[in-house]
């Protein structure tokens, strides 16, 4: 089945920019989409179709989606933007079918 | 407002059954697909199973199948998954979530219900 990489951890000073990949085989034929999630709380859609905001997320969320690599990037990173983050996407090989997750990012702001 | 509540979860024993229910509002419920998705505790989000608008099209992660079955009720705006033969290893936070295409992706997540499979 489709397997979709993250690294563990992210570390990023306040102000400064967040990067977090997500790896997978041609992942850039697939639409992507990003998950927030905070301690103790559902995960929350901040990026999705690779680049789109959904409404109420700040311009500060970003995706791009090319080759082997998703990214979400996050500039001008707060305090509040401390979370774990998934990669998504759709899985529908001949095998299998359903939802593929990344394996997360803590980010963590210094 | 789309709102998402679960239910159902709690203690069981290994071998065990539990059914979990997901009541939606805020939107045409028989509109949309849904999904569940679980986390382990300490872990990253797995998908569990999807079930199309209309029942038509039902889908189970490896992990689950011939165990778990989902299944909706347009009719009372809510969404099920029995759970049988549990193992320590279906130990998580379930999460129902509304799916939106294309995509697809989950737009609208409950808070989720804890469920505890242990002797």
């Amino acid at each position: 089945s489709y397997v979709l990489t993250q690294p563990p951890s992210v570390s990023v000073a306040p102000g400064q920019t967040a990067r977090i990949t997500c790896g997978g085989n041609n992942i850039g034929s697939k639409s992507v989409h990003w998950y927030q999630q905070k301690p103790g709380q559902a995960p929350v859609l901040v990026v999705y179709d690779d680049s789109d905001r959904p409404s109420g997320i700040p311009e500060r969320f970003s995706g791009s989606n090319s080759g082997n690599t998703a990214t979400l990037t996050i500039s001008r990173v707060e305090a509040g933007d401390e979370a774990d983050y998934y990669c998504q996407v759709w899985d529908s090989s001949s095998d299998h079918q359903g939802y593929v997750f990344g394996t997360g990012t803590k980010v963590t702001v210094l | 407002e789309v709102q998402l509540v679960e239910s159902g979860g709690g203690l069981v024993k290994p071998g065990g059954s539990l059914r979990l229910s997901c009541a939606a509002s805020g939107f045409t419920f028989s509109s949309y697909s849904m999904n569940w998705v679980r986390q382990a505790p300490g872990k990253g989000l797995e998908w569990v199973s999807s079930i199309s608008s209309s029942s038509s099209y039902i889908y189970y992660a490896d992990s689950v199948k011939g165990r778990f079955t989902i299944s909706r009720d347009n009719a009372k705006n809510s969404l099920y998954l029995q759970m049988n033969s549990l193992r320590a290893e279906d130990t998580a936070v379930y999460y129902c979530a509304r799916e939106t295409e294309p995509g697809p992706f989950l737009d609208y997540w409950g808070q989720g219900t804890l469920v505890t499979v242990s002797s």
